[in-house]
């Protein structure tokens, strides 16, 4: 069942512009991860914050959580046409690293 | 991070036949396997977890006896689409366990005609 839900669904901006994604849960969590999807392949595992972790930073990304409000904020700064693909939260409230996934956001970065 | 494949990357079927789709953990041992179904522009939606050396636990509304899971090694599972249908093409993925996270295969697209 799905447990996150992201927003926007889809995001256009231009190159050098940061892009702001948001994921809201409905249980408990252990941990919250974000992967990347390009169109067609599979996902990769971009960064995972405890749920005693309130921000993390890797690179350009910068992810927030905010276990109070049941939400993580994922910020990827001077975006790239590369980064183009979809984002996924996935939340592990087992601690087994048994995943479930958001909807995700379509993020477009033109150049 | 670590390294896993899947095979074939495509295929296209005739309805009614079986496809058997592989997943392999390249560089590590992987007791704990998953599979997940993916529709066009939408999430991915965990099929079973699949455990080497047992029976899959699959979730609800999965058939098990449609979706055969077999993981008999620590580097391989297998999931055979039983006599396919075209509402069984969608794009499907498979992922290892990791220590806190999980690794997952580049999918399979699958079209039954």
């Amino acid at each position: 069942s799905q447990q996150g839900e992201e927003d926007p669904q889809a995001l256009s901006i231009q190159e050098g512009e940061n892009a702001t994604m948001n994921c809201s849960y409905k249980t408990s969590i252990n941990n919250l991860q974000w992967y990347r999807q390009n169109s067609g392949r599979g996902l990769v595992h971009l960064i995972l914050i405890r749920s005693n972790e309130r921000e993390k930073h890797s690179g350009r990304l910068r992810v927030t959580l905010d276990t109070s409000k049941k939400s993580s904020s994922l910020l990827i700064t001077a975006s790239r046409a590369a980064d183009t693909a979809s984002y996924f939260c996935a939340t592990d409230s087992s601690g087994y690293s048994t995943l479930t996934f958001g909807k995700g956001t379509m993020l477009l970065v033109s150049p | 991070g670590a390294v896993v494949s899947q095979h074939p990357s495509r295929v296209i079927c005739k309805s009614g036949t079986s496809v058997k789709i592989e997943c392999r953990s390249l560089d590590f041992q992987a007791t704990t396997m998953f599979w997940y179904r993916q529709f066009p522009k939408k999430s991915l939606m965990l099929m079973a977890t699949s455990n080497e050396g047992s029976k899959a636990t699959y979730e609800q509304g999965v058939e098990k006896d449609k979706f055969l899971i077999n993981h008999a090694s620590l580097t391989l599972s297998t999931l055979t689409v039983t006599s396919a249908h075209p509402e069984d093409s969608s794009f499907y993925i498979c992922s290892a366990r990791g220590l806190e996270t999980q690794y997952f295969g580049p999918g399979t697209r699958l079209l039954v005609l």
